[in-house]
């Protein structure tokens, strides 16, 4: 089966730090762009960040943009956010979502529940 | 950032019913849109891409439309699996963006 798996998420303090994983099975990750999107309780959607299938391009949003680094490492099917000066509004549910080659976020996980509080 | 405006944020409809939902780019991104569905408590899942392209297996009641800054999702005849949220994602640029979505609700 195609899929994606989030996993890393947690409940941090405003200033620390987070890694997401997401772990790619039933295809190769290394043909393949990846994008972060979050949720807000009770929001709607946001991109957060891309890369793509070698790594050497890599865009975040604004909002995230200094605090977040997206890598990936295709020797092990996988992408990583790592998430730094978490504030109280990145809380979240994170999603991993597969691009289809420019034309759709197709594979989706189940996403991660990030919780920024003191 | 190219903004895309989703309307309506509501609606409320009965089965059986035809459903449109339309999104408004802030400029121009040829046919680069897609039709997202997401549930309460679950991802979203693809419904259409390049505004009018049915994703597999996703079922033939739900066609996309538009091109430049106008789009529509049309449900020909509302179901009551698809009471859920919509939202249209444009891929032309970075950043990408979202609407903000539509929730179907029960009439």
């Amino acid at each position: 089966e195609v899929q994606v798996v989030e996993s890393g998420g947690g409940l941090v303090q405003p200033g620390g730090s987070l890694r997401l994983s997401c772990a790619a099975s039933g295809f190769t990750i290394n043909t393949y762009s990846m994008n972060w999107v979050r949720q807000a309780p009770g929001k709607g959607l946001e991109w957060i960040s891309y890369i793509t299938s070698s790594g050497r391009t890599i865009y975040y949003a604004d909002s995230v943009k200094g605090r977040f680094t997206l890598s990936r490492d295709n020797a092990k099917n996988s992408v990583y956010l790592q998430m730094n000066s978490l504030r109280d509004e990145d809380t979240a549910v994170y999603y991993c979502a597969r691009d289809r080659h420019a034309e759709a976020f197709d594979i989706w996980g189940q996403g991660t529940v990030v919780t920024v509080s003191s | 950032a190219i903004q895309m405006t989703q309307s309506p944020s509501t609606l409320s409809a009965s089965v059986g019913d035809r459903v449109t939902i339309t999104c408004r780019a802030s400029e121009g991104i040829r046919n680069d849109l897609g039709w997202y569905q997401q549930k309460p408590g679950k991802a979203p899942k693809l419904l259409i891409y390049a505004t009018s392209n049915l994703e597999s297996g996703v079922p033939s009641r739900f066609s996309g439309s538009g091109s430049g800054t106008d789009f529509t999702l049309t449900i020909s005849s509302l179901q009551p699996e698809d009471f859920a949220t919509y939202y249209c994602l444009q891929d032309w640029d970075y950043p990408r963006t979202f609407g903000q979505g539509t929730k179907v609700e029960i009439k």
